[in-house]
């Protein structure tokens, strides 16, 4: 089993709907879950961090953390073309000692005009 | 304030050749990552850094990958000799504090 894991995708939404993209960890010692947009050609950029169980908004975006399920997932609200782009989801696991991010390997978004 | 730069952007090499990939962190942050990037995939860590010395570096092939972090600002990442399977996008990172990592615009390996 994989450390993160995430459908790859794509994932096609029509424009102005909402996207839904989730991520599963393993069972171990973990803190900090982040999302990250990755263009093609491009390094990935923080969206959201979320640190403790539920929701958490930010503008078109809300991330959503159950601990008890090791479940993350990024809401998108009313998606646009731009939002095109590949999805990591990131999680520090604290067992190691270190503060590394441990990656996905991401869903492909295709926001639909 | 300026973000992580790297150099250079793009890089082609024959294998078995060596090279060598430079990194500057966001002034002020203490930590410094490393990571590698194959397409397709989740960047991995190869090697982090606490101001100049080593963290993390157990997933680093140190039988021709090397690292080091001088006076805790810059960072030097060389593969010698390179290999196929190497190329890939070698991303560097740094972090203030509590987790938060902003990445560089990362350097493009090709080893023919």
């Amino acid at each position: 089993q994989k450390e993160v894991e995430q459908n790859s995708g794509p994932l096609s939404v029509p424009e102005g709907a909402i996207a839904s993209l989730n991520c599963t960890y393993s069972d171990r010692v973990s803190q900090s879950f982040f999302w990250y947009r990755q263009y093609s050609g491009k390094s990935p950029e923080l969206i959201m961090s979320i640190y403790s169980n539920g929701d958490k908004e930010d503008g078109r975006f809300t991330a959503q953390l159950n601990k008890a399920s090791q479940y993350v997932s990024l809401l998108i609200r009313d998606s646009q073309p731009s939002d095109s782009a590949t999805y990591l989801c990131a999680v520090i696991f604290m067992d190691t000692g270190r503060r590394a991010l441990t990656f996905g390997s991401g869903t492909r978004l295709q926001v639909q005009p | 304030e300026a973000g992580v730069a790297q150099s250079p952007r793009y890089k082609i090499i024959e294998k078995r050749q060596s090279v060598a990939f430079w990194c500057n962190p966001i002034s002020g942050h203490a930590t410094l990552y490393w990571y590698q990037q194959i397409l397709g995939q989740g960047p991995k860590l190869l090697i982090q850094f606490q101001n100049n010395g080593v963290v993390d570096d157990s997933q680093l092939p140190k039988d021709r990958f090397s690292a080091e972090r001088l006076k805790g600002v810059d960072s030097t990442l060389k593969i010698q000799p390179a290999k196929l399977e190497d190329s890939a996008v070698y991303l560097c990172a740094s972090s203030p504090t509590r987790d938060t990592q902003y990445f560089g615009p990362g350097t493009r390996l090709t080893v023919l």
